[in-house]
């Protein structure tokens, strides 16, 4: 099993629908999770940490769920420039002293006009 | 925020030569650096953790002698491919963590602005 596996989409969604992402990481002492944004050849940008009673930012809520080991993004009224793909961040080894950040693949994601 | 730079961010290069990527924290203390690579359409593969002041710890499959990191100083990570071949041609990406401003959990990893090597 993958430690970090997010399904690849992509995901075509209409403009101000909403949608969901889930990841599912597999080492369950992991702490820190995060959300990135990376457009097309570009650097992955911090989205939102995600924290264990969930977090809101904006049109954005994420989630954590340490039960079924997931964490997951929600995004609310899509607007054409949500259009990017979306990594989920899993550090394993956060708890330890040592950080090793781990990605998923990634979540395509296309808002249509 | 806290803010990375990376150069340079486009390098073209011929099979056989070296080539440098200079990674900076511009306004925090990174005491860890992070390189990652990633080929089209791929996720980010983690090659190697980089610690200022001792040895990189590479990930399995990474050769140590092929990409050499040095970290020499808290704000400036390099990483040299060394005799690049047309396989080694990708995005190469570094980050750090600002953990004296952040806490230590939840400490999230910012990018620098990657660096597209292609060998020729």
């Amino acid at each position: 099993r993958k430690e970090v596996e997010q399904d690849p989409g992509p995901f075509n969604v209409p403009e101000g629908a909403t949608v969901a992402f889930n990841c599912t990481y597999s080492n369950s002492a992991s702490q820190s999770f995060f959300w990135y944004r990376q457009d097309c050849r570009k650097e992955p940008k911090l989205l939102m940490s995600v924290y264990s009673s969930g977090n809101e930012d904006g049109r954005f809520t994420a989630q954590l769920n340490r039960a079924s080991q997931y964490i997951s993004l929600l995004i609310r009224d899509s607007k054409l420039s949500d259009s990017a793909t979306y990594l989920c961040v899993v550090d394993p080894e956060g708890h330890s002293g040592t950080y090793k950040y781990i990605f998923g693949t990634g979540t395509r994601l296309k808002v249509l006009a | 925020g806290a803010v990375v730079s990376q150069h340079p961010s486009r390098v073209i290069c011929k099979s056989g030569t070296s080539v440098k990527i200079e990674c900076r924290s511009l306004d925090f203390q990174a005491t860890t650096m992070f390189w990652y690579r990633q080929f089209p359409k791929k996720s980010l593969m983690l090659m190697a953790t980089s610690n200022e002041g001792s040895k990189a710890t590479y990930e399995q499959g990474v050769e140590k002698d092929k990409f050499l990191i040095n970290h020499a100083s808290l704000t400036l990570s390099t990483l040299t491919v060394t005799s690049a071949h047309p396989e080694d041609s990708s995005f190469y990406i570094c980050s750090a963590r600002d953990g004296d401003r952040e806490s230590s959990y939840n400490s999230p990893l910012h990018f620098g602005n990657g660096t597209r090597l292609t060998v020729t």
